[in-house]
């Protein structure tokens, strides 16, 4: 069975700084990878998503990731962080293979941006 | 177009009541699932539905909790005799469609927040 680690579980950065999300997967074949952005109040937002190809893929509001399988690791960054980043982040793994749909999160990121 | 709804988007009732927490799909999608998110603990998966196949059930916690999916499009997801542990965010999400070989994206509703007391 698949699993995914979060291992920071709040985050505080400055307006304007860098941002570094990380994200271990387990799972034995190339996984589907996933974040997802949980405003509060909110239902999950699709940022970005690998499948196969490219391993540094783009999403929304800038943000990116970087698939590394050497490392099981889908790492979420964004070169300028806004006020408005401020929210919880979920990395998810899907299965690979026929039939497969069940997601598997970690238990998220949140993410305060300091003004 | 319309995206995955829920309702009711708060739910507050008293332990060992029954509650009945309804999912609307993205019109189209054939599959659809219900998730649980408790407080720090990420989501946990309950139940998948697949057009007309048997549900998998392998996620629900316990046997007070059921859904169905009527028509293939909406469903509801009952939570019988509740406890305080029922207490979380539950969370629907739907997708085109399940059993081929790629992963198909879900899209998530904006939840039910029950509150046990």
């Amino acid at each position: 069975a698949q699993s995914v680690t979060q291992p920071d579980i709040h985050i505080t950065v400055s307006e304007g700084a860098s941002l570094e999300l990380r994200c271990n997967y387990s799972y034995g074949a190339t996984p589907y990878l996933f974040w997802y952005v949980q405003s509060p109040g909110q239902g999950l937002q699709l940022l970005l998503k690998y499948f196969s190809g490219d391993t540094l893929v783009q999403g929304i509001k800038g943000f990116e990731a970087e698939f590394k399988r050497s490392q099981s690791s889908f790492n979420l960054r964004k070169p300028s962080v806004h006020w408005s980043d401020a929210a919880e982040y979920f990395c998810a793994v899907g299965a690979s293979g026929a039939g497969s749909y069940q997601l598997t999160f970690g238990k998220g990121t949140k993410l305060s941006v300091i003004p | 177009g319309a995206g995955v709804s829920q309702s009711p988007s708060n739910k507050v009732t008293e332990k060992g009541k029954d509650v009945e927490l309804r999912c609307d799909p993205i019109s189209g999608h054939t599959a659809l699932y219900w998730y649980r998110q408790s407080l720090g603990q990420g989501l946990e998966f309950l139940i998948y539905f697949q057009g007309n196949s048997a549900p998998d059930k392998s996620g629900l916690p316990s046997d007070r909790f059921s859904a169905e999916r009527t028509g293939g499009s909406v469903s509801t997801l009952t939570i019988q005799r509740t406890q305080q542990e029922d207490s979380a965010v539950y969370l629907c999400a739907s997708s085109v469609g399940g059993g081929s070989s790629s992963f198909n994206e879900q899209f998530f509703g904006p939840g039910t927040r029950l509150t046990v007391l």
